[in-house]
């Protein structure tokens, strides 16, 4: 079936780097753009950026800029999310979502089971 | 950025009940608006797209409504697992924004 599975919990350091990965399956990658949402303790969804499954561009989120790498590996129909210079603040849960398009309208239909990063000294 | 509002930020129904949640969009979406359902502990789940259409396997007691920068999202008769919170998202302009959510909750 159609799905997103995540990499597990990590525990970083302040100042630490993190790259969550997110492998897709039962569909055809290049086809779809995968996108990042994070959702930090009691905080609403808040969207980070996108890569294009197929031809590899990318759009960030103005807040997220500085901070937040997304890359693909076509091979491995898996897409990542590298979060540097990580702050107490960053601690959160990170999913990747695909984006469905049609003539009707666009949405996240398929989401990954989330990956809880949490920064800690 | 556009500013999702939503109302009322807890919504106590009973079951069998009808439940309306609103989404107040801080300039125009056209019909570029989604209803995602989250339950603890879980990624959310899409519902709604083009602020009407149903997504697939979603029940028809789920219906979405509005444009523009009012919308409405309608369970018609609750059941035990439709409380959790809703959300709704714009995709008109990045960055795509998200509301803060509705808990729906058992009353």
């Amino acid at each position: 079936q159609v799905q997103l599975v995540q990499s597990g919990a990590e525990v970083k350091k302040p100042g630490a780097s993190v790259k969550v990965s997110c492998k897709a399956s039962g569909y055809t990658f290049t086809n779809y753009l995968i996108h990042w949402v994070r959702q930090a303790p009691g905080q609403r969804l808040e969207w980070m950026g996108w890569i294009n499954g197929g031809n590899g561009n990318t759009k960030y989120s103005q807040k997220f800029q500085d901070k937040v790498t997304i890359t693909r590996d076509t091979s491995a129909t898996t897409a990542y999310m590298e979060l540097s210079s990580l702050r107490f603040e960053d601690t959160a849960v990170y999913y990747c979502a695909r984006e469905y398009s049609s003539s009707t309208g666009r949405a996240f239909d398929i989401w990954g089971q989330g990956t809880l990063v949490t920064v800690s000294s | 950025e556009i500013v999702m509002t939503q109302s009322p930020a807890t919504l106590s129904v009973s079951p069998g009940e009808r439940a309306t949640l609103s989404c107040r969009a801080s300039q125009s979406v056209s019909s570029n608006l989604a209803w995602y359902q989250q339950k603890p502990g879980q990624a959310p789940r899409l519902l709604i797209y083009g602020a009407s259409t149903r997504a697939s396997g979603i029940p028809a007691s789920f219906s979405g409504s509005g444009s523009g920068t009012e919308f409405t999202l309608t369970i018609s008769s609750l059941q035990s697992e439709d409380f959790a919170v809703y959300y709704c998202q714009q995709y008109t302009n990045w960055p795509y924004t998200f509301g803060q959510g509705t808990k729906l909750e058992i009353k």
